[in-house]
């Protein structure tokens, strides 16, 4: 079953502009991760961010993580055509069994125009 | 990093025959490894997990005689659909568990199914 949702579904930004992806779960997590994904293919990991982290930064990528709130942010800075891509929230469950399966968000598709 | 291939990339096949698609980790063990499937536009659903030597875990309302899952060894997990009909036509991925302490997953490239 999905996890949670994730805001917007899509988003179409000029290039150089930046992007932000919203995305809401519902049970407590060990950590959150985000996926790209291109068409077709399969998932790229871009950033993990755990439970006991609030923002964490990679390259022009920043991630937000709000535990009481349950939900976490993606942030493109300065798109280029080639981010367009799908982009995935993902969780990893608490409690003891847990596997490390993950638990996907919905999924907000992202086009950057040239 | 870690490098996860699928076989084949996709698959045409009539309806009421079964279609083996594999799941390789080519340069590290996977102890785990999940099968998620993906129709046109939607996220990625779980379907099972798999974990070498052991029988695989099915997520609710998968069927696990339709969906056989054998994950022999350390580098290699099987998906076999079994007497496929058309609403099985999908997108098929998996991912590869196989670092200790590390919750990354590495994905395969994804296997697209077409039953007709």
């Amino acid at each position: 079953s999905q996890q949670g949702e994730e805001d917007p579904q899509a988003l179409s930004i000029q290039e150089g502009e930046n992007a932000t992806m919203n995305c809401s779960y519902k049970t407590s997590i060990n950590n959150l991760q985000w996926y790209r994904q291109n068409s077709g293919r399969g998932l790229v990991h871009l950033i993990l961010i755990r439970s006991n982290e609030r923002e964490k930064h990679s390259g022009r990528l920043r991630v937000t993580l709000d535990t009481s709130k349950k939900s976490s942010s993606l942030l493109i800075t300065a798109s280029r055509a080639a981010d367009t891509a799908s982009y995935f929230c993902a969780t990893v469950g608490h409690g003891s069994g847990n596997t490390g399966k993950l638990i996907f968000g919905q999924g907000t598709t992202l086009q950057v125009k040239p | 990093g870690a490098v996860v291939s699928q076989h084949p990339s996709w698959v045409i096949c009539k309806s009421g025959t079964s279609v083996k698609i594999e799941c390789r980790s080519l340069d590290f063990q996977a102890t785990t490894m999940f099968w998620y499937r993906q129709f046109p536009k939607q996220s990625l659903m779980l379907m099972a997990t798999s974990n070498e030597g052991s029988k695989a875990t099915y997520e609710q309302g998968v069927e696990k005689d339709k969906f056989l899952i054998n994950h022999a060894s350390l580098t290699l997990s099987t998906l076999t659909v079994t007497s496929a009909h058309p609403e099985d036509s999908s997108f098929y991925i998996c991912s590869a568990h196989g670092l200790a302490g590390v919750s990354e997953q590495y994905f395969g490239p994804g296997t697209r199914l077409t039953v007709t």
